[in-house]
């Protein structure tokens, strides 16, 4: 079983919906949740971290932790053409210790 | 400089030879990170310094992996008698580390390694 998993899709949505991209994690004691995005031939570019269970909002991005079924997700709402990247989802149980990355699911936002 | 920077961009060997990567972090980031990242996969753990020392370098593949940081800032990752699986790109990362509660990385553009 790989620690951080991912569907790897690819998703396709229509401009304008909600996208979901949806990420589990094995190491329960994982307590720092990171969602990057990646275009294709650029380095991750981080988008959102996430702590504390419940949601975080920030702009057109909510992400979701629910440590009690350890699991991780991302909304995009109202996705644009350029929202289109693979998205990682990283786990880290605390600041002194490795972080592990999701495979990624490519999202792809049809105009 | 302002992000993380990396040097080369691309790098073309032979098989067998070896080579050096460099990493600049950002600038009072203690900790650095290096990952590899094979075409369809997401980044794979190698190694990260917090400091001068490597907190962790339980993801280098084998002993021809090898990375420093001698002054706590710019790192080289070294590769000897180098592969054709070795052919990868090579991410380098930075974060406040241990002197943040919360540890959130920032990349640099990669290094792209061709063995021919």
């Amino acid at each position: 079983q790989k620690e951080v998993e991912q569907n790897s899709g690819p998703l396709s949505v229509p401009e304008g919906a909600i996208a979901s991209l949806n990420c589990t994690y094995s190491d329960r004691g994982s307590q720092s949740f990171f969602w990057y995005r990646q275009y294709s031939g650029k380095s991750p570019e981080l988008i959102m971290s996430i702590y504390s269970n419940g949601d975080k909002e920030d702009g057109r991005f909510t992400a979701q932790l629910n440590k009690a079924s350890q699991y991780v997700s991302l909304l995009i709402r109202d996705s644009q053409p350029s929202d289109s990247a693979t998205y990682l989802c990283a786990a880290q149980k605390t600041s002194y210790d490795k972080v592990i990355f999701g495979p990624g699911t490519s999202l792809s936002v049809i105009p | 400089g302002a992000g993380v920077s990396q040097t080369p961009s691309n790098k073309v060997t032979e098989k067998g030879k070896y080579v050096e990567l460099r990493c600049d972090p950002i600038s009072g980031h203690t900790a650095l990170y290096w990952y590899r990242q094979s075409l369809g996969q997401g980044p794979e753990f190698l190694i990260y310094f917090q400091g001068t020392g490597a907190a962790d370098d339980s993801g280098l593949p084998n002993d021809r992996f090898f990375a420093v940081r001698p002054e706590g800032s710019v790192s080289t990752l070294k590769i000897q008698r180098t592969e054709r699986g070795d052919s990868a790109v090579y991410l380098c990362a930075s974060s406040l580390g241990d002197r943040a509660i919360y540890n959130e990385q920032f990349f640099g553009p990669g290094t792209r390694l061709t063995v021919l």
